[in-house]
């Protein structure tokens, strides 16, 4: 079973100034991670996801995030917000295997820009 | 790609009755996922098909609850004798598996409320 806590239920953040959302993972098996965007009544976008490989992963819209397998972490960050970046961002986690494919989500932070 | 649908995408239904959503995938994705997602929480996992199998089902999903997925295609998600705590954001997400890596592609989601 699988566990994403996500300790920033709320980050406000000047437009142009950087942001980092926290994400960290509980597993016993390894894992692949996403970061989902969620806008005002819509579903979910995907950011970006860590397979393998590189653990710096660059996604849409400026978005990075860095896995770090020993502080079971996956932070997004972006150098310089804009407003259209005000949303829900959802952390989520997967198991490798056959069998495993469901999603387990954090609670979300929400993203609010300050003009 | 016209990607993943869902209708209704509002229902408001008094306590007790059934209602059902339905859910067009990805064409050509042979999975196909549904979450729940309640105010202030990030999308919980409910059940998930591969081409028309239902391969597994949450706890979540009480005997109320009940989804298909004929012929492959799209899938219904039904809720019998509706209660208040029913009140959530049912999504639907679609991918295509090549192995075990894949990525879940999520629809607009349909918001039901119980009265």
């Amino acid at each position: 079973a699988q566990s994403v806590t996500q300790l920033d239920s709320q980050v406000p953040v000047f437009e142009e100034a950087p942001v980092e959302l926290r994400c960290n993972y509980s597993s016993s098996v390894s894992v692949y991670l996403f970061w989902y965007v969620q806008y005002p009544n819509q579903g979910l976008q995907l950011l970006l996801k860590y397979l393998s490989g590189s653990t710096l992963v660059k996604g849409i819209n400026g978005f990075e995030a860095e896995f770090n397998k020993s502080q079971t972490s996956f932070h997004l960050r972006k150098p310089s917000v804009h407003i259209s970046d005000t949303a829900e961002y959802f952390c989520a986690v997967r198991g490798l295997n056959f069998g495993n494919e469901k999603l387990t989500f954090g609670t979300g932070t929400r993203l609010t820009i300050i003009p | 790609d016209t990607g993943v649908s869902q209708n209704p995408r509002h229902k408001i239904t008094k306590r007790g009755q059934n209602v059902t959503f339905r859910c067009d995938p990805i064409s050509e994705h042979n999975r196909l996922y549904w979450y729940r997602q309640t105010l202030g929480q990030g999308p919980e996992f409910l059940t998930y098909f591969q081409n028309e199998a239902q391969l597994e089902k949450s706890r979540l999903l009480s005997d109320r609850f009940s989804a298909e997925r004929p012929k492959g295609s799209f899938s219904t998600l039904e809720i019998q004798r509706t209660e208040q705590g029913d009140s959530a954001m049912y999504l639907c997400a679609s991918s295509f598996t090549r192995g075990v890596s894949e990525t879940q592609y999520f629809g607009p989601g349909t918001r039901l409320l119980v009265l």
